[in-house]
């Protein structure tokens, strides 16, 4: 079974603290995301990685950076969180490099309250 | 950047009711995808439509991507309330990511 792990389901933190999500994929994709997801405004990428050590800017990366040291895994940073960091926030994986209609597999989502 | 609207985005009904969720743009896609979220959980792939005027059928789930790929629709029949959840289209460009509709939150009420 095709598995994405993130390493919080609910974290509290407070303003200016540097925050890390995890994610963790067990498929050996090449592809990797993050989204953050608001009400009404769906899911919006944030950073997306399509190899190790490879990494893209998604539509809303301010405030953000990420890193992949390893093919499995897949780190969300907030260097200096902030309220309107308050978010869930959804890591995925998919298949083929390049292949936009490929499945992505979605972890549980981390809910991130910034106070 | 590109939007995809998504229409409703609520809807309540009553079991065995029908019901359609609409998702437009006014950009062409190279493909589209429908995903389901129910509460604390990550989205789940539902289909992919690639070809215009495509339909699929998933039980009572029947996809439809439009002639010119701009839009899609999904049909329920007779909803049940194991339906209820967040129907989320995706539409690709083919720039490798995806960009999601804002969600329809479905409720089917026994």
């Amino acid at each position: 079974d095709v598995k994405v792990t993130q390493s919080s389901r609910y974290l509290v933190k407070r303003t200016g603290e540097k925050v890390f999500l995890e994610c963790v994929q067990d498929m050996d994709h090449e592809n990797m995301f993050w989204y953050r997801q608001d009400p009404g405004l769906g899911l919006r990428l944030i950073y997306f990685s399509y190899d190790v050590k490879m990494k893209e800017k998604g539509d809303i990366p301010e405030g953000y950076s990420v890193s992949r040291e390893k093919k499995e895994r897949f780190s969300l940073i907030l260097e200096s969180a902030s309220t309107n960091q308050t978010s869930m926030y959804l890591c995925a994986s998919s298949l083929l490099a390049g292949g936009a209609t490929d499945t992505q597999y979605f972890g549980p989502g981390t809910r991130l309250t910034v106070l | 950047t590109q939007l995809l609207e998504q229409s409703p985005q609520f809807l309540s009904i009553q079991e065995g009711e029908n019901l359609t969720v609409y998702c437009n743009s006014s950009s062409v896609f190279s493909s589209l995808q429908w995903y389901r979220q129910e509460p604390g959980e990550g989205p789940v792939l539902l289909v992919t439509v690639v070809t215009g005027g495509e339909v699929k059928k998933l039980k009572r789930l029947t996809f439809q991507f439009g002639d010119a790929r701009k839009d899609s629709s999904l049909h329920i029949t007779a909803a049940q309330p194991g339906d209820t959840g967040l129907y989320l289209c995706a539409g690709d460009w083919g720039a490798q990511k995806l960009v999601f509709g804002q969600g329809t939150r479905l409720t089917i009420n026994p």
